[in-house]
């Protein structure tokens, strides 16, 4: 069925270090890939999507991009701010009369100044 | 304005006892959802409706029941709560329809504690 794998936490970065948090998935048909963020104590937020292959998502200073021949939406961030401390959680998106959402289990990220 | 509010924001009970989470969303949306999120931040898709008609149920006890009384609420009421119960619960509405921009907004959560 339907999936989506994404790596493990707590991920542990000091400021200004570089962020990689794995994303592979399992679908049928062409689905669109979301990445949400929820901060402590707050709800969850898109923070970036791709909607075909090859698309690259950005948004504050985060990107993904959609690869098809690896099924994979990795994110990543140049340089981490203590205000990035967060779960990230990447998101399949199944289109059809139910347009699904099926999240991964999510990624703690926490970073030290 | 909130597009997706949820109230309450926290929920205290006992055991055994009957409890509602209501949600509203003034965005325009046609579909609305229930997910449940626990104590490792896995979320999960409990229901979906969709113009006030019951689009998903997933594996979720009878004790859990939705109601939609127009399509800008989706209530959710819990019968004999229990321990396992515990968890944030989501509310999220979305457009019938999805072009390029996928408008899925959740509410901020509300969390339920069963003691």
């Amino acid at each position: 069925g339907d999936s989506v794998t994404q790596m493990e936490g707590p991920v542990t970065l000091s400021e200004e270090a570089f962020l990689t948090i794995n994303c592979t998935y399992t679908a049928t048909g062409y689905p669109s890939l979301f990445w949400y963020v929820q901060y402590p104590g707050e709800g969850l937020q898109l923070l970036l999507k791709a909607t075909k292959a090859d698309d690259k998502g950005s948004n504050k200073g985060f990107e993904a991009t959609y690869r098809k021949e690896t099924t994979s939406f990795h994110l990543e961030k140049g340089s981490v701010q203590v205000s990035d401390s967060a779960v990230y959680f990447c998101v399949l998106f199944i289109r059809g009369a139910t347009n699904k959402l099926i999240f991964g289990t999510g990624t703690l990220l926490a970073v030290q100044p | 304005d909130t597009a997706v509010s949820q109230t309450p924001k926290y929920l205290v009970t006992q055991m055994g006892n009957d409890k509602s989470i209501k949600c509203e969303q003034n965005l325009g949306h046609d579909t609305m959802y229930w997910y449940k999120q626990d104590s490792k931040k896995f979320l999960k898709i409990m229901f979906s409706y969709n113009n006030k008609e019951l689009i998903i149920n997933e594996t979720v006890p009878n004790r859990f029941s939705p109601k939609s009384p127009d399509k800008a609420h989706l209530n959710l009421h819990i019968n004999s709560l229990e321990l396992g119960d515990s968890a944030v619960y989501f509310c999220a509405s979305s457009p019938t329809r999805l072009g390029v921009n996928y408008g899925y907004t959740f509410g901020s959560g509300t969390r339920l504690t069963v003691v």
